[in-house]
Formats: structure tokens, sequence, C-alpha cells
């Protein structure tokens, strides 16, 4: 148990839609980072946010977005989602530990 | 570019027998290293980490895993497998509390 938590578990989405993820912990974590899950694959990093602000992004095109909150809650934004958006979208949390802990992740479908 | 590689894409083994998962990575400089474990439609549960100092890392349930610089390898092991471990595994670097950057991952199943 992590103490990571996401919502919701499931999504279906119809191409072009737009989607909001979320992603908060009991602990008082600063930094959280977003990854995406293809079915089969590893993980690959979206971006990641420290005291709310971006701090990194990874290989994803801005329709991709977040918000990082004061109380180090997150939101994950994706816009005109395609089919290849269908995924398995991870967030984890880190203090200033260096580990990541991750939450159990939303299962987004674009139909 | 960097690079984390798990050779293996699947691994039977039966219960009871030794376990070692590969990993090999391409990093500028060394990395900080992880193991993750995966079950079926659940999030990535933490084994071991390393960051610097001994060589021999010990996580949960009983795994291990060694850094060797020379090899750019962190290959995971456990001297018995129970059927609880099936599932997926996957090996991770980043340069601090930064991005991971994942391998494919190594499914394994345990045949009792």
């Amino acid at each position: 148990e992590t103490g990571v938590t996401q919502s919701p578990t499931h999504l279906i989405k119809t191409r072009g839609q737009q989607v909001t993820l979320r992603c908060s912990s009991q602990s008082g974590h600063n930094t959280v980072s977003w990854y995406q899950q293809a079915l089969g694959q590893g993980p690959q990093f979206i971006f990641q946010y420290y005291r709310e602000e971006e701090n990194g992004r990874g290989n994803f095109p801005p329709r991709f977005s977040g918000l990082q909150f004061p109380n180090y809650s997150s939101e994950l934004n994706v816009n005109a989602l395609e089919l290849d958006d269908s995924a398995l979208y991870l967030c984890s949390m880190a203090s200033d530990t260096d580990t990541q802990y991750f939450g159990p992740g939303t299962r987004l479908t674009v139909l | 570019a960097q690079s984390v590689t798990q050779p293996d894409i699947h691994i039977t083994v039966s219960e009871g027998a030794s376990l070692e998962l590969r990993c090999n990575y391409s990093y500028g400089a060394t990395p900080y290293l992880f193991w993750y474990v995966q079950s079926p439609g659940q999030g990535l549960q933490l084994l071991l980490k390393y960051f610097s100092g001994d060589t021999l890392v010990q996580g949960i349930k009983g795994f291990e895993a060694e850094f060797k610089r020379s090899q750019s390898s962190f290959n995971l092991r456990k001297p018995s497998v129970h059927r609880s471990d099936a599932a997926e595994y996957f090996c991770a670097a980043s340069g601090g509390y930064n991005k991971l950057i994942f391998g494919a991952g190594t499914r394994l199943a345990v045949h009792p």
C-alpha cells in the first residue's frame, strides 16, 4: 500500500473527447509524475510536477497537460483523444527520497 | 540515448526454483536503479532500489539485485520462487527524483 490513489479506476471515452485523471496522496509528497503504459509495454514518462511547476516533460504532445495543486494532488488532462491514447495511466509521488511510489492506475479506453 | 533493456520478454520457472531476471542500462553516468513488480491490472510496487554503496541490494519478498558497473547490469534474483511471484517485472533507471526510464518488462510465469 503506497498511499497513492487515482481516480477513476476505469474510463471509456470516444475519439476527440477530453479526459481528466486525478491523483492524490495522504503523505506530503511534493513531486508527482505521470506515466502512460500501453498494453504490453513499460511505462513511458509524460511529465513531472514539483511544487506546482512543471519539472520535465517526455515526448508527448501539448494536448497532454497537467496541474499540481497546493495540497500536492494532481490532474492529467488529455484533449482531442486519439485511439492510441488507450492505456493505463500511472501517477507516482515522491518527496526528497528519490523513490517514486505508484498509484494503481487509471485504465483509459478510447473508442 | 538513455535506455533500459530487459532481454527476456517471458520467463517460466517451476515453483521452488531459483530466478534471475536480467536488466541492462545505458546512461551517461551511473543512474539510480529500481525494480518494480506489477500484478495484472495493478500499479507498480517497488521491490528494491540502488543509489550507491553496497552493490548487492536486498528488497522485499525475498528479492535481491546486484549492480555490476562493468556490465551496466542490475539483475534481479530470488533463490526460491513461489507461485505468488507470477507477475510482470520492470527494471527502471533515473538520474535522481526525475523521470524513470523503464524497460519493456519481463513476464514471469510459475509452474506448480
